[in-house]
């Protein structure tokens, strides 16, 4: 069974500080690895990586992977209250649509 | 406009009952799904239909049925409902391939209690 894990569960941090957020894989077949935000409702989509090595960025947040270690980080620099939020990790098996997720990373950003 | 949209978003209601979910995307997207989200907010597959056709079915009690009327719905009827039902049901649609062109878009969930 496919299978997903985030690392920390969770993560208290002072405005300003960078933060790493680790997701690691078993996926059959992998193709790509997803991540999203979650603030108090719908996830919403960060990044997809599928090429291992070439780090996407997005602002202050950037994510890269590693297909030997089988894993993915996604850093967050110079972090503000509004990166408060529950950070999902999803993996995706070829040839198929579903995304298998990880318990997620919950993160605290304080002043 | 909001692309992918769930009614209700709040759903409290008593063991045994029966109850539906409805979900409609207008992102023109061919395939649409059903998550769960438990109480350690882990999301876990329950559906998926493809332009009407259902291609993922997990391991969910067959108290849970999908219907998807055309590509755009997709709404689930859940029976004799029991407290483990409690969670938030997310729906979520993709146009072509997850994670190769894109990944999904969610809906804003549908929190239920069963009480």
């Amino acid at each position: 069974e496919d299978k997903v894990v985030q690392s920390p569960l969770s993560l208290v941090v002072h405005e300003g500080d960078t933060v790493t957020l680790n997701c690691s894989y078993e996926v059959t077949n992998f193709r790509s690895l997803l991540w999203y935000k979650q603030e108090k409702k719908a996830p919403t989509f960060l990044f997809m990586l599928t090429s291992s090595g070439i780090e996407k960025k997005s602002g202050r947040l950037s994510s890269i992977l590693d297909k030997k270690e089988l894993s993915s980080i996604l850093n967050i620099t110079a972090t503000q209250t509004g990166d408060s939020a529950i950070y999902l990790c999803a993996a995706v098996r070829g040839g198929g649509n579903k995304l298998t997720f990880g318990t997620g990373t919950q993160l605290k950003v304080e002043l | 406009d909001t692309a992918v949209s769930q009614t209700p978003k709040y759903l409290v209601t008593q063991m045994g009952n029966d109850k539906s979910i409805k979900c409609e995307q207008n992102l023109g997207h061919d395939t649409m799904y059903w998550y769960k989200q438990d109480s350690k907010k882990f999301l876990k597959i329950m559906f998926s239909y493809n332009n009407k056709e259902l291609i993922i079915n997990e391991t969910v009690p067959n108290r849970f049925s999908p219907k998807s009327p055309d590509k755009a719905h997709l709404n689930l009827h859940i029976n004799s409902l029991e407290l483990g039902d409690s969670a938030v049901y997310f729906c979520a649609s993709s146009q072509g391939t997850p994670g190769l062109n894109y990944g999904y878009t969610f809906g804003s969930g549908t929190r239920l209690t069963v009480v």
